[in-house]
């Protein structure tokens, strides 16, 4: 079973920071990566798929990059609205997802 | 535009069985596969099951097969899960969620509902 480590836990920073998230997987994932964003009481949003192919509708300012085992979510320029819950996903027959990386206002 | 409705959550006893429902709309729902996720409260999301875009194929998380149900009605745009033998463990929001590929699954969500709580307990 793949297990997703994200880090870290928490991200302490202002807007317009640089925020950059990262996710481990325990085994090979090629780039079979997806990151999620989720806002309190709202359903997850798909932010990025395949590791760095960007979801319709999501801003230029959200890139991923990885291959293998390591993957980074990076947001260039933080906004009010991007302090939220982040997490990365895998894909195989099933579907696992990391623990959440937390982007809060510092 | 893409929407996803859930229903059928509510508050049931260790044992018992609750069906969820899911009414889609703004899309052919019968070229896409649909899933089913969790959250329980203040924890990740979960994966419960998927469906393929045919219904004859099924996958479901360990944690609840033999006890979960997957299955689509095409005419009615609507997924459902069937859940049986309810655990306290099994208390979450369920989402129904779309799969982003059309006619392949890509293993990716890229639409989800609002989420109906399931409550087990006695």
């Amino acid at each position: 079973e793949i297990v997703l480590t994200q880090s870290p836990a928490t991200l302490s920073l202002s807007p317009g920071d640089r925020a950059t998230l990262s996710c481990r997987a325990s085994q090979s994932l090629n780039t079979y990566l997806a990151w999620y964003q989720q806002k309190p009481g709202q359903a997850p949003r798909l932010l990025i798929y395949d590791a760095s192919n960007r979801a319709t509708g999501i801003p230029a300012r959200f890139s991923g990059s990885g291959s293998g085992t390591d993957f980074t979510l990076n947001i260039s320029s933080l906004e009010p609205e991007d302090f939220a819950v982040y997490y990365c996903q895998h894909r195989s027959n099933s579907l696992t997802f990391g623990g959440g990386t937390k982007v809060e206002i510092k | 535009q893409v929407q996803l409705v859930e229903s059928g959550g509510g508050l049931v006893k260790p044992g018992g069985s609750l069906r969820l429902a899911c009414e889609a709309s703004g899309f052919i729902f019968s070229d896409y596969y649909m899933t089913w996720m969790r959250q329980a409260p203040g924890k990740g999301p979960e994966w419960v099951s998927y469906i393929s875009s045919s219904g004859l194929t099924a996958y479901y998380a360990d944690s609840v097969k033999g006890r979960f149900t997957i299955s689509r009605d095409d005419a009615k745009k609507s997924l459902f899960l069937q859940m049986n033998s309810l655990r306290a463990e099994d208390t979450a929001i369920y989402y129904c969620a779309r799969d982003l590929g059309r006619r392949y699954r890509s293993g990716w969500c890229d639409s989800w509902g609002q989420g109906t709580l399931v409550t087990v307990s006695s």
